[in-house]
């Protein structure tokens, strides 16, 4: 199984920051690599697919990019609406593998 | 509006049974894979398993392989979960998910909850 490795586990930043989380794949892979935000009690919300590509009606100030095995979400200036648990996923080879999760918090 | 139930959670002692169901609407349900995801209480993540369109092919992740049966009735857009052998580590939100492209998943159900005793 691939397995994804999310840093940081907690993030504090405030309000206009700019954040990013990375996650680490075990194996190299082509762009299977999705971003994911959850708020308390919601379920998650697509926000990058394919690594690079935002999902239709999420902010421009997120963004995905990628080195080697390593996947970075940017959120380029911080609002209150983002301080939330986000989760990486590869989706190249199943089972389908999330990264343990990064929660936001704000400062 | 596009839109995913599910439902049939509760309350389970070890080693019994419980079958989740997921209500799709809103879309051509028999043009898309679909996913389960689980996330204990506390916890990140975990996927479960998927479904091929016409339910051809199905995968499992290792821990639930030989006691949960991932299936859907196209007929009916609805995508069902059977979990047997239930362990307390299985104690989560179950939630249903369309696969979309690259295999992302771009619409989830509110998640049902399924507690196991011990």
């Amino acid at each position: 199984d691939i397995q994804m490795t999310q840093s940081p586990s907690s993030l504090s930043a405030s309000v206009g920051d700019r954040v990013t989380i990375t996650c680490r794949a075990s194996q190299n892979f082509s762009s299977y690599l999705n971003w994911y935000q959850q708020k308390p009690g919601k379920a998650p919300n697509l926000l990058i697919y394919a690594a690079f590509s935002l999902q239709s009606g999420v902010p421009s100030r997120f963004s995905g990019s990628r080195s080697g095995t390593d996947f970075t979400l940017t959120i380029s200036s911080l609002q209150p609406e983002d301080f939330a648990t986000y989760y990486c996923q590869q989706s190249y080879s199943s089972p389908y593998t999330f990264g343990q999760g990064t929660k936001l918090e704000i400062k | 509006e596009v839109q995913l139930v599910e439902s049939g959670g509760g309350l389970v002692q070890s080693g019994g049974s419980l079958r989740l169901s997921c209500a799709a609407s809103g879309f051509t349900f028999s043009s898309y894979w679909m996913t389960w995801v689980r996330q204990a209480p506390g916890k990140g993540l975990e996927w479960v398993a998927n479904i091929k369109q016409e339910g051809s092919e199905k995968y499992y992740v290792d821990s639930v392989k030989g006691r949960f049966t991932i299936s859907r009735d196209n007929a009916k857009n609805s995508l069902y979960l059977q979990m047997n052998s239930l362990r307390a580590e299985d104690t989560a939100v179950y939630y249903c998910a369309r696969d979309w492209g690259w295999a992302s998943l771009d619409v989830w159900g509110q998640g049902t909850t399924v507690t196991v005793s011990s």
